[in-house]
């Protein structure tokens, strides 16, 4: 069975300061890598996800993700962040096929993210 | 903007009640899911429905009872919840041969 580890579980960042939380995940097979964003009192909203080719992914917001196969890390890093970056940051992995279109997705424990203006 | 859409967004029931909620989208995926997410934890899986047909059960206790009366269509029937159930449940889908599940807005319930 696929896990997923999130090393921070609480980030304190100052506004423009650059971010990179770890993920890593455990599974030996053909892995989709996903990390999701949910706001203070909102849904899960997909910010990025990686399949296959370029192992660098550009999602929405100025966040992107490293996949580094060796290393079985999946990394999210922004540039410069802001108080709008303020949210909780859940990577995830679906590895199993359920079979008949579903997937088994698998989340970390999550990263809080705060943003000090 | 999620197409996944659940309703009612926040309910209050009390442990003798019974309710449901209701889930739809319109994206022709034919995977649907409940997940129950508490307060600063990842989502956990409880069903899954695949081509209207149960394939997942997460070992949930049975006052919580699904039913997919069709495609676009995810239901959650509650009966005789306790308090530790009150949290988000999320609702989401998937396309065959797709990889990306989406996630409704989910309905937040206090059970007291």
């Amino acid at each position: 069975a696929q896990s997923v580890s999130q090393h921070n579980h609480h980030v304190i960042l100052s506004e423009a300061a650059s971010l990179e939380l770890g993920c890593n995940y455990s599974y030996g097979g053909t892995v989709n890598l996903f990390w999701y964003v949910q706001y203070p009192g909102q849904h899960l909203q997909l910010l990025l996800k990686y399949f296959s080719g370029d192992p660098l992914v550009k999602g929405i917001k100025g966040f992107e993700a490293e996949f580094i196969k060796s290393k079985f890390s999946f990394n999210l890093r922004k540039p410069s962040v802001q108080w709008s970056d303020t949210a909780e940051y859940f990577c995830a992995v679906n590895a199993a096929y359920s079979g008949a279109g579903s997937y088994q997705l698998t989340f970390g424990k999550g990263t809080k993210l705060s943003v000090i203006p | 903007d999620t197409e996944v859409t659940q309703t009612p967004k926040h309910l209050v029931m009390g442990m003798t009640n019974k309710k449901s909620l209701k889930c739809e989208q319109h994206m022709g995926h034919r995977a649907m899911y409940w997940y129950k997410q508490k307060a600063k934890k990842p989502p956990e899986l409880m069903f899954v429905y695949s081509y209207e047909k149960l394939s997942i059960n997460e070992s949930v206790p049975s006052r919580f009872s699904p039913e997919c009366p069709n495609s676009s269509l995810l239901n959650l029937h509650l009966h005789a919840l306790q308090p530790e159930d009150s949290a988000l449940y999320l609702c989401a889908s998937s396309q065959d041969g797709g990889n990306t599940i989406y996630f409704g807005e989910g309905s937040w319930l206090t059970v007291v």
